[in-house]
């Protein structure tokens, strides 16, 4: 089972710099970590994906140390429209048949 | 953009009903998801499917079976709805490549009285 672990919330309030980290101890070689956010009744969108090192987009950063078993997730100056549940999941690029496992998400709350 | 489009918002079903839930994808993608997602919980992997006809149980099928008769369809079924199947419900289709992730419908939320 590819589980991850996560803090089950987070609070923040705005302009500040959240860091999320999820551990992921049983990654294999083949896996690629990913983000997902969720608002309340909404389904998850993609956030960020990376293997190895750091990604960077126009929403997060992805840092992932050497030996891969965990990654944070940086949201810099997060404001109001942030809050939402994150998720982290590991998947391998190899095509079909590959489960997708969620875990329980970290819920992040920012206040003014 | 992948556009992943569950047929119903919201359902009422009774105990012992058969119900269908249906997921379409516009973006002929080999592999469709479905998940229940309840308070504290998370996302919790139902059934997933490959490929037209193939299907693999996730972590919580009992209860449950899925249909893909066509590439862009995959149906969720529960053949006697129970009280604890009241969730919400999550369709999602997978992109491949370089850039793979998954694309998620609005959810259906069923409550079964």
């Amino acid at each position: 089972l590819a589980k991850t672990t996560q803090p089950i919330s987070m609070d923040s309030y705005e302009g500040q710099e959240v860091n999320i980290t999820c551990s992921h101890n049983n990654i294999a070689t083949n896996d690629y970590i990913t983000w997902y956010q969720q608002f309340p009744s909404q389904g998850p969108r993609f956030i960020i994906q990376g293997y190895k090192t750091k990604v960077t987009n126009e929403v997060a950063s992805l840092f992932i140390p050497a030996d891969r078993k965990s990654s944070t997730l940086s949201l810099p100056r997060v404001s109001l429209s942030d809050t939402a549940v994150y998720y982290c999941l590991y998947l391998r690029l190899t095509g079909g048949g590959n489960k997708l496992t969620f875990g329980t998400g970290t819920q992040l709350k920012v206040e003014l | 953009d992948v556009k992943v489009t569950q047929s119903s918002r919201y359902l009422v079903k009774r105990t012992g009903e058969k119900v269908f839930l249906e997921c379409v994808q516009d973006m002929d993608h080999e592999n469709m998801f479905w998940y229940r997602q309840d308070p504290g919980l998370g996302l919790r992997l139902i059934y997933f499917s490959y490929d037209v006809k193939m299907k693999e149980k996730g972590d919580i099928p009992e209860g449950y079976s899925v249909s893909r008769e066509k590439k862009e369809r995959f149906s969720l079924i529960l053949e006697s709805a129970s009280t604890n199947q009241t969730s919400m419900y999550l369709c999602a289709s997978r992109s491949e490549g370089e850039n793979e992730k998954l694309f998620f419908g609005s959810g259906t939320q069923l409550s079964v009285l």
